[in-house]
């Protein structure tokens, strides 16, 4: 069993909509999720961490965790067609980062 | 912001030779750096683990005589691919991990931007 799952999508919303992004993870002691957005051929940069059950906003972005049903997802408000990328779920544990295999959003205009 | 550099930012070499690779923090110091690889339509794969002063430990599945990481410094570690082989060809990226802990358990990785070896 895979530490950190993703559907791999592709995800495709129109412009201005909602994108949710999902991501479950398989150790149930994690303490602390990040999701990372990564575009072709560059390397991932981190979009924002949650470590407390409910939901963290920045921007147009809402993190979510549900630690009791090991699930964590990430909300894009106002999607715009510069957020198609590939978003990765991370989770730290035991001194390492475990990363989901990515989910690929389009944003059509 | 953290900063983390890599060198070189792409490489070309022939099969049997061998590649260097270098990760820099700019400006903090780094006592952890880990070292991923990703091939095309995949997900970020941690090779090794590499801590200042001590021996790099290597995920299951990596060959740690091929894949050879010094991390001589708080701010520098290196990855040398030896007697690389096209199979070797992939993006490998490096990150930094802050030493000040995020809400008192956690950490923060910078990652630095990467670096795209093709064997051929």
């Amino acid at each position: 069993q895979k530490e950190v799952e993703q559907n791999s999508g592709p995800l495709s919303v129109p412009e201005g909509a909602i994108a949710s992004l999902n991501c479950t993870y398989s150790d149930r002691g994690s303490q602390s999720f990040f999701w990372y957005r990564q575009y072709s051929g560059k390397s991932p940069e981190l979009i924002m961490f949650i470590y407390s059950n409910g939901d963290k906003e920045d921007g147009r972005f809402t993190a979510q965790l549900n630690k009791a049903s090991q699930y964590v997802s990430l909300l894009i408000r106002d999607s715009q067609p510069s957020d198609s990328a590939t978003y990765l779920c991370a989770v730290y544990n035991f001194n390492k980062f475990y990363f989901g295999s990515g989910t690929k959003l389009n944003v059509k205009p | 912001g953290a900063v983390v550099s890599q060198h070189p930012s792409w490489v070309i070499c022939k099969s049997g030779t061998s590649v260097k690779i270098e990760c820099r923090s700019l400006d903090f110091q780094a006592t952890t750096m880990f070292w991923y690889r990703q091939f095309p339509k995949q997900s970020l794969m941690l090779m090794a683990t590499s801590n200042e002063g001590s021996k790099a430990t290597y995920e299951q599945g990596v060959e740690k005589d091929k894949f050879l990481i010094n991390h001589a410094s708080l701010t520098l570690s290196t990855l040398t691919v030896t007697s690389a082989h096209p199979e070797d060809s992939s993006f490998y990226i490096c990150s930094a991990r802050d030493t000040f802990l995020l809400a008192g358990f956690s950490y923060e990785q910078y990652f630095g931007p990467g670096t795209r070896l093709t064997v051929t």
